[in-house]
């Protein structure tokens, strides 16, 4: 079945950090990859898509770039500040079985002043 | 513009006792409507989808029911509340034939705690 995994929180990291999160996913077709975060008692909100092998989504600094060879959609960022302190989700939504969208666990970071 | 509203915001409630959640979509029609749990420090765990008015899918067998009575509105309910009910209800949205490209839209969320 679609699967996604990633990597255990929390993370910690002080300002100014270089940040990467893994996320690696397992998906019958071809999924549309997303990054959602999530900000302390709201809801999610997306923050950058890749729908197509080699895309790159980027948005507020974030980076990721959709690998079908490796089956991964890392996000990275080069300077984190610490209002990037939240949950994020990596997500994939396929065609197959209605287009649901399965959700990681979800990895919580948290930036040091 | 769309907006999608969840009420209440917060929600204490005995074990036993009846439940409803309500999910409004403004600003667009027909759309495909989600309820997902969160638990403490875990991820998302959908629970209903529904297509249209009366269509409801269920993903997991639990002690939850989802009705839409009307196009933009989805109800979460459940007649007697488990301990393990708690968690982070979120509602969402997309429209319908977009859903491999395009992101889901979140309300954002009720906070059930059942004592």
């Amino acid at each position: 079945g679609n699967s996604v995994t990633q990597m255990e929180g929390p993370v910690t990291l002080s300002e100014e950090a270089f940040l990467t999160i893994n996320c690696t996913y397992t998906a019958t077709g071809y999924p549309s990859l997303f990054w959602y975060v999530q900000y302390p008692g709201e809801g999610l909100q997306l923050l950058l898509k890749a729908t197509k092998a080699d895309d790159k989504g980027s948005n507020k600094g974030f980076e990721a770039t959709y690998r079908k060879e490796t089956t991964s959609f890392h996000l990275e960022k080069g300077s984190v500040q610490v209002s990037d302190s939240a949950v994020y989700f990596c997500a994939l939504t396929t065609n197959t079985g209605g287009f649901k969208t399965i959700f990681g666990a979800g990895t919580r970071l948290f930036v040091k002043a | 513009s769309q907006t999608i509203h969840q009420w209440p915001a917060t929600l204490v409630q005995p074990v036993g006792s009846p439940l409803s959640l309500e999910c409004t979509v403004e600003g667009t029609s027909n759309p495909n409507l989600y309820w997902y749990r969160q638990a403490a420090g875990r991820g998302l765990q959908l629970l209903f989808y529904s297509v249209g008015i009366g269509q409801i899918s269920s993903e997991v067998p639990q002690n939850l029911s989802a009705s839409r009575p009307q196009d933009r509105q989805f109800i979460l309910s459940s007649k007697k509340l488990l301990l393990s009910d708690s968690g982070f209800y979120l509602c969402a949205w997309i429209t319908p034939g977009t859903d491999l490209y395009n992101e889901q839209f979140f309300g954002p969320g009720t906070r059930l705690t059942v004592l």
